[in-house]
């Protein structure tokens, strides 16, 4: 079984532009969950989607938002990137069975503002 | 404000010695615990969890325990071996009828196993 695919796995942005980050999970799984982690903050949830539906949400801007497709695929947009964005941003995903919260991570996606 | 707190940034602990990483709470509602091992350019990967109706769980090398009134949870990693060294994060869910916990993770311990 393939594992959960980030993309791009680094970004370059400017202050001020827009991003756009990609996920798919683990086949079969139904939910996906966005983390965001920087030095010394470990990892802050950002959202859980599952079945198209946002159904959990932390403590992020308006800035951020996500989406979900039938296919179970992810994205996670940021706009107005600010300095302080610069994070590897994690997607996770969990099956349906998986209640015991065992998520499965991508690698990341390394996103630089400059 | 940190619900999830690792005070040890950093550990370093010689090849075949104990290593324990410790992980303080503040949420009593907190109902499953989690650690997560990260190596560099790689996601976290599931290690091993603990119930919050239990005070230990092993797994070969590795036992979490769980000192509910202290708000405490540590792990053992006996013995410790080079391939070991990584970051070490805990997690804490907080329980929701609906399927939708959330964990709240830690700021991380990196460990490094010295030869």
């Amino acid at each position: 079984k393939a594992g959960v695919t980030q993309t791009p796995r680094y970004l370059i942005k400017t202050r001020g532009q827009q991003v756009t980050l990609s996920c798919s999970p683990i086949s079969g799984h139904r939910s996906v969950s966005w983390y965001q982690q920087t030095p010394g903050q470990g990892l802050q949830f950002l959202f859980e989607y599952f079945s198209e539906t946002q159904r959990n949400k932390g403590n992020f801007p308006g800035r951020f938002s996500g989406r979900q497709f039938s296919n179970s695929r992810s994205e996670m947009n940021v706009s107005t990137l600010e300095l302080g964005d610069s994070a590897l941003y994690l997607c996770a995903s969990r099956g349906v069975v998986e209640t015991n919260e065992k998520l499965f991570f991508g690698s990341g996606t390394q996103l630089s503002v400059l | 404000d940190q619900q999830v707190k690792q005070n040890s940034p950093s550990l370093s602990v010689q090849e075949g010695r104990i290593s324990i990483l410790n992980c303080d709470y503040t949420n009593s509602m907190f109902d499953y615990f989690l650690w997560y091992k990260k190596y560099p350019a790689e996601g976290p990967t599931f290690l091993i969890s603990i119930s919050s109706i239990k005070d230990k769980n092993e797994d070969g090398r590795f036992t979490v325990f769980l000192n509910k009134s202290a708000k405490h949870l540590s792990l053992h990693i006996v013995p410790s071996q080079p391939g070991d060294s990584a970051v070490y994060f805990c997690a804490a869910r907080s329980p929701s009828n609906f399927g939708n916990e959330k964990l709240t993770f830690g700021t991380g311990t990196r460990l490094t196993i010295i030869p």
